[in-house]
């Protein structure tokens, strides 16, 4: 199975704030990567697949990058709402497999 | 917009078969992937499997001698069924649609508890 690693596992931040996370596989996935914001009670929503294309919907302010093993997420200047859980998941082989999350906080 | 709605049983006794279902609206079943994820309360997202509205399946190592996953293509539905179960089993079960490898809609989740 491929692991995927992020880091840092929780992260406070204000609004306003540039904020990255970074998504690290155990094994080369090319851009098959996927960025979910996820908040308490609520299924995960997709952001970002094949490691830089923005769902449609999705604030501008979010991007993605990277191909192989590292990739960031990063948020340009936080917004209230953005304050929840992020994952990463490759899409490279079976099984499909997520990072073990990231939790943005309110500084 | 596509839609999904998990149903099934909150409670399951352990060593029984959980079986869930999620039905599909608002927009075309075929011919896609579809998935099962789970979550443990707390914790991180684990993926069970996939299907193809033809019946082709993946599965996860991890769960793969208890898992089936079948298509009802008349019904827009898709099932889950896992044996043999066991509390590290209860958690929200997430089935969920595939776009380019990503899982770009999602149900709401149904909570599985796994106790006598």
């Amino acid at each position: 199975d491929i692991q995927m690693t992020q880091s840092p596992s929780s992260v406070s931040a204000s609004v306003g704030d540039r904020v990255t996370i970074t998504c690290r596989a155990s094994q080369g996935i090319s851009t098959w990567l996927a960025w979910y914001q996820q908040k308490p009670g609520k299924a995960p929503e997709l952001l970002i697949y094949a490691a830089s294309t923005l769902r449609n919907g999705v604030p501008s302010r979010f991007s993605g990058s990277g191909s192989g093993t590292d990739f960031t997420l990063t948020i340009s200047s936080l917004q209230p709402e953005d304050f929840a859980t992020y994952y990463c998941q490759q899409a490279n082989s079976f099984p499909r497999t997520f990072g073990q999350g990231t939790k943005l906080e309110i500084k | 917009q596509v839609q999904l709605q998990e149903s099934g049983p909150g409670l399951v006794k352990p060593s029984e078969t959980l079986s869930l279902t999620c039905t599909v609206s608002g927009g075309s079943f075929s011919p896609y992937y579809w998935s099962w994820i789970r979550q443990p309360a707390g914790k991180g997202l684990e993926w069970i499997g996939q299907i193809y509205t033809s019946g082709t399946t993946n599965y996860n190592p991890s769960l793969k001698s208890r898992v089936t996953m079948s298509v009802d293509t008349s019904k827009n539905q898709f099932s889950l069924t896992l044996s043999s179960l066991t509390a590290a089993d209860t958690a929200v079960y997430y089935c969920a649609s595939l776009f380019r490898g990503a899982f770009d809609m999602w149900g709401q989740g149904t909570v599985v508890t796994v106790s006598s």
